[in-house]
């Protein structure tokens, strides 16, 4: 079975700065999926970021990009120029490449605060 | 804010009670899954729907089951509820076809006391 691992329970950031989340994981897959959700205190869960596991290049989705290193099953968050709104709880989510199930295992997620 | 939708909001139920939660999809999704979330915790996966058959199930009792409606709403059914139920309840729909994309809703609060 899969699992996903968040050592950082907590995090802060100043506003303006740059912040890394991260997460390990591990599996004996190939082909597999990896997300990273933001949870606001509203709780709606947003995805952030995703990467494909065959893709060497790492995501980047503006002030949000993705450090991805498969041979260490590395999959570490980093947020620029930090905003108010970026608090939250982020969490790592690995999705297998099989689609039955389609199911995401959810670390136990970073709650982060942005200092102003 | 996704297009999905649950209701209720907010639930208090005693030990041993039934409960029925209920997922509106986005427009265009034929996939319901559902997912536990404690407190403090990352959401677990319970089970998925895939146009109205399960098409997969996370390590939980025969006592959660669930429904996918022709029109790809959801519901979640537990029976004899447990005080360990007490979570927040989220459901996510997606289009099996599109990996990554998997809106959830806002959740339902369940306390069972």
């Amino acid at each position: 079975a899969q699992t996903v691992t968040q050592s950082q329970p907590e995090m802060s950031v100043q506003e303006a700065e740059t912040v890394t989340l991260s997460c390990t994981y591990d599996t004996s897959e190939s082909d597999y999926y990896l997300f990273w959700y933001k949870q606001p205190p509203s709780r709606q869960m947003i995805l952030v970021i995703r990467q494909e596991a065959y893709k060497q290049q790492n995501a980047t989705e503006n002030r949000f990009s993705v450090n991805f290193q498969k041979a260490a099953k590395s999959f570490s968050l980093k947020i620029s120029d930090s905003q108010l709104g970026d608090a939250a709880m982020y969490f790592c989510a690995y999705r297998s490449g099989d689609n039955y199930g389609q199911n995401f295992v959810f670390g136990p997620g970073t709650r982060l605060s942005v200092l102003p | 804010e996704t297009g999905v939708t649950q209701s209720p909001t907010h639930l208090i139920k005693t030990r041993g009670q039934q409960v029925t939660l209920r997922c509106s999809s986005q427009s265009g999704h034929n996939t319901v899954s559902w997912y536990q979330q404690a407190l403090g915790q990352g959401p677990q996966f319970i089970f998925q729907y895939y146009r109205e058959e399960e098409n997969g199930r996370g390590n939980f009792p025969p006592r959660f089951s669930g429904l996918q409606f022709p029109n790809y709403s959801s519901e979640l059914n537990v029976n004899a509820l447990e005080l360990d139920d007490s979570a927040l309840y989220l459901c996510a729909s997606s289009d099996l076809d599109r990996v990554g994309e998997q809106y959830f809703g806002p959740g339902t609060r369940l306390t069972v006391t």
